[in-house]
């Protein structure tokens, strides 16, 4: 089974700072990665799928990037708000998330 | 309003069944590939199952095969989780979730748009 290693593991960041989330796959996976916020407490959240497609709705600060076995996921200027857990998820054959990236401000 | 709900969670013997629902509302139930995926207490998401719009596909992770069985009732926008042979190891909020990206329907490989709130599962003596 292919998988998925998000680093880090955790984070911390100021407002406004540029952060850089990397997920990657033991074996190529072309584009089919998407990118899922979570809140405490709080539902998974669809941000970006085919590794670069912002999901409508999303702020535009956060991108994501890579193909094939390297991916990640960029948030421009950090903003309170997006204090959060970060899952990569893999979703052609058998699907897999990443074990997550917890977000904290500095 | 599109949303997902699901119920049947609750506290369970080990050995013991468990049969989880999810209501769809708000779009074209069978057009659309759903999935179970579990987060157990303080950790990360687990994928656990997938069905096609049909129910005529579906996929298992290796830690639920031969214990799960994902279905779906179209007629009554419903996908159920049925659950047997439970242990510790499956205590976990389960969530549903919609397969779609952009403007696509009737795709199976697809992120997730829609996840419900979720139902506990706890697998307890």
């Amino acid at each position: 089974d292919i998988q998925m290693t998000q680093s880090p593991s955790s984070l911390s960041a100021s407002v406004g700072d540029r952060v850089t989330i990397t997920c990657r796959a033991s074996q190529g996976i072309t584009n089919y990665l998407a990118w899922y916020q979570q809140k405490p407490g709080k539902v998974p959240k669809l941000l970006i799928y085919a590794a670069s497609t912002l999901q409508s709705g999303v702020p535009s600060r956060f991108s994501g990037s890579g193909s094939g076995t390297d991916f990640t996921l960029t948030i421009s200027s950090l903003q309170p708000e997006d204090v959060a857990t970060y899952y990569c998820q893999k979703y052609n054959s058998a699907l897999a998330f990443g074990q997550g990236t917890r977000l904290e401000i500095k | 309003e599109v949303q997902l709900v699901e119920s049947g969670g609750g506290l369970v013997q080990p050995g013991g069944s468990l049969r989880l629902s999810c209501a769809a509302s708000g779009f074209t139930f069978s057009n659309y590939a759903m999935s179970w995926v579990r987060q157990a207490p303080g950790q990360g998401l687990e994928w656990v199952s997938s069905s096609s719009g049909s129910g005529g596909t579906t996929n298992y992770a290796d830690s639920v095969k031969g214990r799960f069985t994902i279905s779906r009732d179209n007629s009554k926008k419903t996908l159920y989780l049925q659950m047997n042979s439970l242990g510790a190891e499956d205590t976990a909020i389960y969530y549903c979730a919609k397969h779609g990206q952009g403007t696509s329907t009737s795709c199976y490989q697809c992120a997730f748009d829609l996840w419900g709130q979720g139902t506990m599962v706890t697998v307890s003596s």
